[in-house]
């Protein structure tokens, strides 16, 4: 199906544990970003892609490092996953356009949600 | 860096009521968008609007862009129990193609059958 696509959904880890989150778009978007959600705060922008080999550092990136080999697929890996870190996390893509239309806005994955023990 | 207000943070509601909430800001913003997260998903797009004082409909939802440019309104009419959810305003200060957004932290809306 096209879309955007997040797995897992649910994960459990423990503290100190490497973790991937795998995002993945059909609709070639150049530009992918994650975010988390946090009662109280909101979305916080973790990291962001403007294309395949260029990523940027958000609002919140420590404890986070992204790749981007592919258009299509941005993981997210949490190196030594702590507490703090417990959090739902959504992938968005969008095409940057010029012309202020709604299709060239951020489109949100289903979210995974991430819990460390 | 910026900020969004918005409010409410929760509201409850009986079904058929109308719904108001707002998303203010010191800053001045180029474009506002909203956004409606049903539980266990990700946010949707509901609206976007790009040019201040424009009033933009999407079925029983209006959206405005105030005239300051720092602030925006959404409008629910006749509210039914699909409507719950967390309903956010998102911001962008640079223009269409810049990429970063700033959200609010989100109003819960439940509605009472």
């Amino acid at each position: 199906d096209a879309g955007i696509t997040q797995s897992p959904r649910y994960k459990i880890t423990e503290t100190g544990r490497q973790v991937t989150l795998m995002c993945h778009q059909t609709w070639s978007h150049s530009y992918m970003f994650w975010y988390r959600q946090d009662l109280g705060h909101g979305l916080r922008l973790i990291y962001y892609s403007a294309a395949a080999d260029i990523t940027d550092k958000g609002e919140v990136p420590d404890g986070y490092v992204v790749s981007r080999s592919k258009t299509e697929n941005f993981p997210l890996t949490l190196e030594s996953a702590t507490r703090s870190q417990t959090s739902v996390y959504f992938c968005a893509s969008r095409n940057p356009g010029l012309a202020g239309l709604s299709s060239y806005e951020q489109y949100f994955g289903p979210g995974t949600r991430l819990t460390v023990t | 860096g910026q900020q969004l207000n918005q409010s409410p943070q929760s509201m409850f509601i009986q079904e058929g009521e109308d719904v108001s909430m707002n998303c203010t800001s010191s800053s001045i913003f180029n474009t506002w968008l909203w956004y409606k997260q049903d539980p266990g998903e990700g946010p949707v797009l509901l609206i976007a609007l790009y040019k201040a004082g424009e009033l933009t409909s999407n079925g029983r939802l209006t959206a405005q862009f105030g005239i300051t440019r720092k602030d925006s309104f959404l409008n629910i009419s006749a509210s039914i129990p699909s409507d719950v959810g967390i309903y956010f305003c998102a911001g962008r200060i640079g223009g269409a193609g810049s990429y970063q957004l700033t959200f609010g932290k989100g109003t819960k809306l439940s509605v009472i059958p």
